[in-house]
């Protein structure tokens, strides 16, 4: 497609539901990142991968959230037993490579997780 | 997580004024961006800086890079309606791409 592509837009979930948020990066992006906004706030960051290789997961905020990127395209972050601190809403943006003049990444438009 | 200092938080502009906002860091960065993000959509980079002492113009936007490397700072010149929104700046400075962002600086036009 023609830029990031994320689904589902807004999200409601139970507290305690499992959810898994889309993304789709930009063809032939090797650069994926998740963000995480919080009302009001910038984006921080949660995890990085180059192709299928998450390479930092250091902004994970807990064993409750996991990604994958299994064939280095569509990624998909889970979150396991939500809880109202994860209202947020969830960014993700890909780039042809992780640095460098004109590499910088492409947001997608987000998805909006509302716990309740 | 660690954010940026970012200020003002928000400003109000009138249509035609000058505006300025800055960035401070309490580490280096090889890299500062600026992005603006409208309601409901992701950030969209308006201005990149590579280079410390950089200075960039795009369009009626100009940033520049701080000489310590710690700071940046970006002007919009003769303000118009449709450059209200929220305007981030972020850094890097790691071997890898992840950005470190400000808190944000609300545009908002003066009623």
């Amino acid at each position: 497609g023609a830029g990031v592509s994320q689904s589902p837009r807004y999200k409601v979930a139970k507290r305690g539901q499992d959810v898994a948020l889309r993304c789709d990066p930009i063809s032939g992006h090797v650069s994926l990142f998740w963000y995480q906004q919080a009302l009001g706030q910038g984006p921080e960051f949660l995890t990085y991968f180059q192709n299928e290789a998450q390479l930092d997961k250091s902004g994970l905020p807990s064993d409750r959230f996991f990604a994958e990127r299994p064939e280095g395209s569509v990624s998909t972050l889970k979150i396991q037993r939500t809880q109202q601190e994860d209202s947020a809403v969830y960014l993700c943006a890909s780039s042809l490579w992780d640095r460098g003049v004109g590499t910088e990444a492409f947001f997608g438009q987000g998805t909006r997780l509302t716990v309740v | 997580g660690q954010q940026l200092n970012q200020s003002p938080q928000s400003m109000f502009i009138q249509e035609g004024e000058d505006v300025s906002m800055n960035c401070t860091s309490s580490s280096i960065f090889n890299t500062w961006l600026w992005y603006k993000q409208d309601p409901g959509e992701g950030p969209v980079l308006l201005i990149a800086l590579y280079k410390a002492g950089e200075l960039t113009s795009n369009g009626r936007l100009t940033a520049q890079f701080g000489i310590t490397r710690k700071d940046s700072f970006l002007n919009i010149s003769a303000s118009i309606p449709s450059d209200v929104g929220i305007y981030f700046c972020a850094g890097r400075g790691g071997s890898q791409g992840n950005l470190i962002f400000g808190k944000g600086t609300k545009l908002s036009v003066k009623p």
